[in-house]
Formats: C-alpha cells, structure tokens, sequence
C-alpha cells in the first residue's frame, strides 16, 4: 500500500536559518504530493502540492520538488520566520481508483526562534 | 463561508458513555472525511463518505459509525466510549474536481475517562 516516511522531529530553529524537511514516499503509478501545514490549535491546511515527476509547489516561500527516482518531496524555505511555527505534513494521493483519500506522514513540528 | 465547522469543540467522556461529533461544510463539498490525531502518528482515517447517503470504512474503523443523511453535514458516532479514543477528532471535506485539496475543520478535543 501506499505510505509516506517523513523526518522526526522535532525541530528547532533561530529565525532566516535554513529548513529542509525530508519525505519519502511509497506507491505504485504516479501519485500526486503534498504539504499540509497545521498551525497551534487550527486544522491543516493545503501548503504546497506538485502533480507530476519534477514538478516543484511552491508558497509562500516554501518550495518541494517531486523527485520519482529517488521517491521524495523535501520540503524547504530559505530562511524561516517565528510564525512558520508549526506541524509539517506530507501526503500522497495514490493514482488508483481512490484518488479522493489521502495518505499523511506523522508530522514534523517545526519551532523557530527569534 | 464558514468553511467546514465542528462541534463540539471539547468533550469529556466517561468510558462507555456514547456521543456525536458533528461536521458540517458550507462548500458543497461531495466528499468528506473523519481523521483522528494521536502525538506520533499523524492523521489516520476513521470513515470517509463520497457522497450523501454514502460511507465507507479508513483505517481505523473500529469503534465508530458514521452517517451522511445530508450533503452538507457527516456525524461520527461513539456508541460506548473507550480511552484508547481519546484523541483530536479532525473533519475535513474536498470538492469532486480537486479532491486532494481537503479543506480541515478546527478539530474536536475527546477525552475519555
């Protein structure tokens, strides 16, 4: 079946550092990917989503490429901010005949300092 | 619009006692979801339904029921309440043409005692 493995954390970082969240995916076909991000004591929302093999989503300075020969979607930003604080996840859509659900990683919280 | 709404927003359980939670989506939405959130394993899904009238089993079943009577509303059912289900109950909904764009609710906070 299809899974989703993505880094643990959790992790923390000072302000304009650096993120890279790593994914990895298994599925057969071609799924789609996705980002979810969950702020404190909201539900996820839609971050960044790509389609199809060297596809790169993108927003609000967050940027992932579908990479099908080495089955990831790492997530990245250039330099974060203390109100990108929060739980990364990342999903597939399988290219099967249910392609309504989703699949979710277990999350990766993120906390940036100032 | 006020997206996709749940209540309640906390309930205490005792085990055994049974209770609603309640989604309702104001997008005309035609498929929609209940996860639960537990630390460590991310969203697991309980029931999803395609359609009114419809529902299907997730991953994780068990205990629970749900209905669509109608389009804009899925209740999840807890016939007697269990500690392992205290959880964060997460409803989420997506449109026929974007399905992978689920839209969440703000979640249910569940304890069972």
């Amino acid at each position: 079946g299809n899974s989703v493995t993505q880094m643990e954390g959790p992790v923390t970082l000072s302000e304009e550092a650096f993120l890279t969240i790593n994914c990895t995916y298994t599925a057969t076909g071609y799924p789609s990917l996705f980002w979810y991000v969950q702020y404190p004591g909201e539900g996820l929302q839609l971050l960044l989503k790509a389609t199809k093999a060297d596809d790169k989503g993108s927003n609000k300075g967050f940027e992932a490429t579908y990479r099908k020969e080495t089955t990831s979607f790492h997530l990245e930003k250039g330099s974060v901010q203390v109100s990108d604080s929060a739980v990364y996840f990342c999903a597939l859509r399988g290219s099967g005949g249910s392609n309504y659900k989703l699949t979710f990683g277990k999350g990766t919280l993120l906390t940036v300092n100032p | 619009n006020a997206g996709v709404t749940q209540t309640p927003k906390f309930r205490v359980l005792k085990t055994g006692q049974s209770m609603t939670l309640l989604c309702a989506q104001d997008m005309n939405h035609e498929y929609m979801y209940w996860y639960r959130q537990d630390p460590g394993m991310g969203l697991r899904l309980i029931h999803y339904s395609v359609g009114e009238g419809t529902t299907a089993k997730g991953e994780v079943p068990d205990g629970y029921n749900v209905s669509r009577l109608k389009k804009q509303n899925f209740l999840l059912g807890l016939e007697s309440a269990a500690p392992s289900q205290t959880s964060v109950y997460f409803c989420a909904s997506s449109p026929v043409g974007n399905p992978e764009t689920q839209y969440f609710g703000p979640g249910t906070r569940l304890l069972v005692l």
